[in-house]
């Protein structure tokens, strides 16, 4: 199993201001994903968080909104830029461990909320 | 401020009934299936996964079926405890997405005493 921890676990945000979420796991994972969850909804896939290189985003996500860091295999950050209230979510962290086995787990989540 | 499945539908059981939670999936090629418990405030926990070249699979007071041919998936929980109060998603897998994850719907669980 994986343990994450994100930062902060909630914030309350200006419009058109930037918050940066961190993402740390106690142990090396291969894979990193990030996850938006809009109030009373299910999770999106915004992008997969890759090392050393590029995020992954999925339709719908652009970088320039939501860039991802990972500079190396425990830690991962996004970012949500220039907010506005939409963007007012739940956005979770999540890894797989290994190949082959299905389960990955999650972090407990920021809550942003944007004024 | 706003809870976790405040939207989503909600099946409303009493203790110590059991409870089917259903879930519709659209990609006929998912390599496997999660279902995920989500409680306010937490990140989704896993509950059991099953493969799609399985149509059963048995957990501890939980079972996952699976029918490929409507692409849809169950969850049935026995004797339901009002610890099992949460909103609860199926997702969709994919044999080298590394745990990439489609997400479904969601059901809000309410166990009544």
């Amino acid at each position: 199993s994986a343990v994450i921890s994100q930062k902060p676990s909630r914030d309350i945000c200006q419009r058109g201001t930037s918050l940066t979420i961190q993402c740390q796991v106690d142990s090396q994972v291969t894979m990193m994903f990030w996850y938006r969850q809009q109030p009373g909804q299910s999770l999106t896939l915004i992008a997969t968080a890759n090392q050393g290189s590029e995020a992954t985003y999925e339709s719908g996500f652009v970088i320039d909104k939501f860039p991802i860091s990972r500079p190396n295999l425990t830690f991962s950050t996004l970012t949500v830029s220039n907010m506005s209230p939409e963007d007012s979510s739940i956005y979770l962290c999540s890894v797989g461990t290994q190949t082959g086995n299905t389960e990955a787990f999650f972090g407990q989540g920021t809550r942003l909320t944007v004024v | 401020g706003e809870s976790v499945g405040l939207h989503l539908p909600t099946l409303s059981v009493q203790e110590g009934d059991n409870s089917i939670i259903n879930c519709a999936y659209s990609n006929s090629a998912s390599d496997y299936f999660i279902w995920y418990k989500q409680e306010s405030g937490k990140g989704p926990q896993f509950i059991i996964d099953i493969r799609s070249n399985m149509d059963k699979r048995q957990g501890q007071r939980v079972t996952v079926l699976l029918n490929k041919t409507v692409k849809h998936l169950s969850l049935q929980i026995a004797a339901t405890q009002p610890g099992d109060s949460a909103v609860y998603f199926c997702a969709e897998g994919f044999s080298g997405g590394y745990n990439k994850l489609i997400f479904g719907a969601g059901t809000r669980l309410a166990v009544h005493p």
